[in-house]
């Protein structure tokens, strides 16, 4: 079942601007990951956090996560028409050898 | 970066036939290796996990019978689509890890399926 719920479904935001997507999970994890999707294509890894760290950084992305409301945030600052894709959170949850990803958030940069 | 491949990048066939889709990584060994579906505008599920040498581990409500997952070496495993039909037409994505399933996970580009 999925556990990752991420809100908003669907963004879309002038180019220029910040983008802010948020995830929600269930049972206590090892990490979480975030990757970016583009039409039709395979899933590109954008940053791993893992359940000691509250807040990690690479390039225009920020990534935080809260293990005490099972909650992380991804922010693309400067946001540019290539950064256009679906974004998804993955957890490995403790003892599931598995990732498990959330519903996604489509993100439209307008030029 | 790890690189994985799938091939083919798409494949149309007609009901009742069996189809095979390829899952390599380029330049790691590959201990595990994940087979996801993925519908129009939804998220990935996550079909099975392959591991070298060992039988696939499915999730609950895949047939293991339909889809056949073999994993004969580090760097390749296959998922065989067997007896397909309309309802199996979707976007069928692998990745693989080079350390445990805690480590990142690098995907392949994904096979799109059409079930005619």
């Amino acid at each position: 079942s999925q556990q990752g719920e991420e809100d908003p479904q669907a963004l879309s935001i002038q180019e220029g601007e910040n983008a802010t997507m948020n995830c929600s999970y269930k049972t206590s994890i090892n990490n979480l990951q975030w990757y970016r999707q583009n039409s039709g294509r395979g899933l590109v890894h954008l940053i791993l956090i893992r359940s000691n760290e509250r807040e990690k950084h690479s390039g225009r992305l920020r990534v935080t996560l809260d293990t005490s409301k099972k909650s992380s945030s991804l922010l693309i600052t400067a946001s540019r028409a290539a950064d256009t894709a679906s974004y998804f959170c993955a957890t490995d949850a403790l003892g599931a050898q598995k990732l498990v990803f959330g519903q996604g958030t489509r993100l439209t940069i307008n030029p | 970066g790890a690189v994985v491949s799938q091939h083919p990048s798409r494949v149309i066939c007609k009901s009742g036939t069996s189809v095979k889709i390829e899952c390599r990584s380029l330049d790691f060994q590959a201990t595990t290796m994940f087979w996801y579906r993925q519908f129009p505008k939804q998220s990935l599920m996550l079909m099975a996990t392959s591991n070298e040498g060992s039988k696939a581990t499915y999730e609950q409500g895949v047939e293991k019978d339909k889809f056949l997952i073999n994993h004969a070496s580090l760097t390749l495993s296959t998922l065989t689509v067997t007896s397909a039909h309309p309802e199996d037409s979707s976007f069928y994505i692998c990745s693989a890890t080079h350390g445990g399933p805690q480590e990142t996970q690098y995907f392949g580009p994904g096979t799109r399926l059409l079930v005619l």
